[in-house]
């Protein structure tokens, strides 16, 4: 079975830290996916990565980074942490679209972030 | 650009209670459909797929068909169990890979 893990399932951070969160996969997939996932709003895409060191903005990329050094971890980072930015976190992984445009996304269990 | 719309909740039934929630779609080629389901405390799962029109995904007594002339997906069931109270989404795939999602449709099943 695919296993996409996150590094928290609860953190609780100060207005003005640096925040990191890790997702991890362990099914050799390409595609990394970060979202928040807002009562209301659905899933809002973040940040995406096709590759190693690959990035691209999805819908939502203001106040976060992402990190990819390695195939199987993808990182979001909150360079200053404010509240609107307290949510809940998801990470997907997937293989590379097929010929069909079937893409199944795998996600890990969440991370709720509380930003005081 | 794409978009996705189900049907706002909370939905609220009665257990056996027959079930259907609305989703629709916009988008420019053919997009593959899914829904996906979230359990108290988890993260999303797969829970059915479509990938062209006609084509119904079918899983734990769910289905949905994929409607390109009405843009729709919607899910259905014949009859609810308390164990299926979740958060239920809709969900499309661009041309990217990328998933478009739907505002999710909570729903709770009573004894």
């Amino acid at each position: 079975d695919v296993k996409v893990t996150q590094s928290s399932r609860y953190l609780v951070k100060r207005t003005g830290e640096k925040v990191f969160l890790e997702c991890v996969q362990d099914m050799d997939h390409e595609n990394m996916f970060w979202y928040r996932q807002d009562p209301g709003l659905g899933l809002r895409l973040i940040y995406f990565s096709y590759d190693v060191k690959m990035k691209e903005k999805g819908d939502i990329p203001e106040g976060y980074s992402v990190s990819r050094e390695k195939k199987e971890r993808f990182s979001l980072i909150l360079e200053s942490a404010s509240t609107n930015q307290t949510s809940m976190y998801l990470c997907a992984s997937s293989f590379p679209r097929l010929a069909d445009s079937y893409n199944e996304q795998f996600f890990g269990p969440g991370t709720r972030l509380t930003v005081l | 650009g794409n978009s996705v719309t189900q049907m706002e909740g909370p939905v609220t039934l009665s257990e056996e209670a027959f079930l259907t929630i609305n989703c629709t779609y916009t988008a420019t080629g053919y997009p593959s459909l899914f829904w996906y389901v979230q359990y108290p405390g988890e993260g999303l799962q797969l829970l059915l797929k479509a990938t062209k029109a006609d084509d119904k995904g079918s899983n734990k007594g769910f289905e949905a068909t994929y409607r390109k002339e009405t843009t729709s997906f919607h899910l259905e069931k014949g009859s609810v169990q308390v164990s299926d109270s979740a958060v239920y989404f809709c969900a499309l795939s661009d041309q990217g890979g990328k998933l478009i999602f739907g505002q999710g449709t909570e729903l709770s099943v009573k004894p």
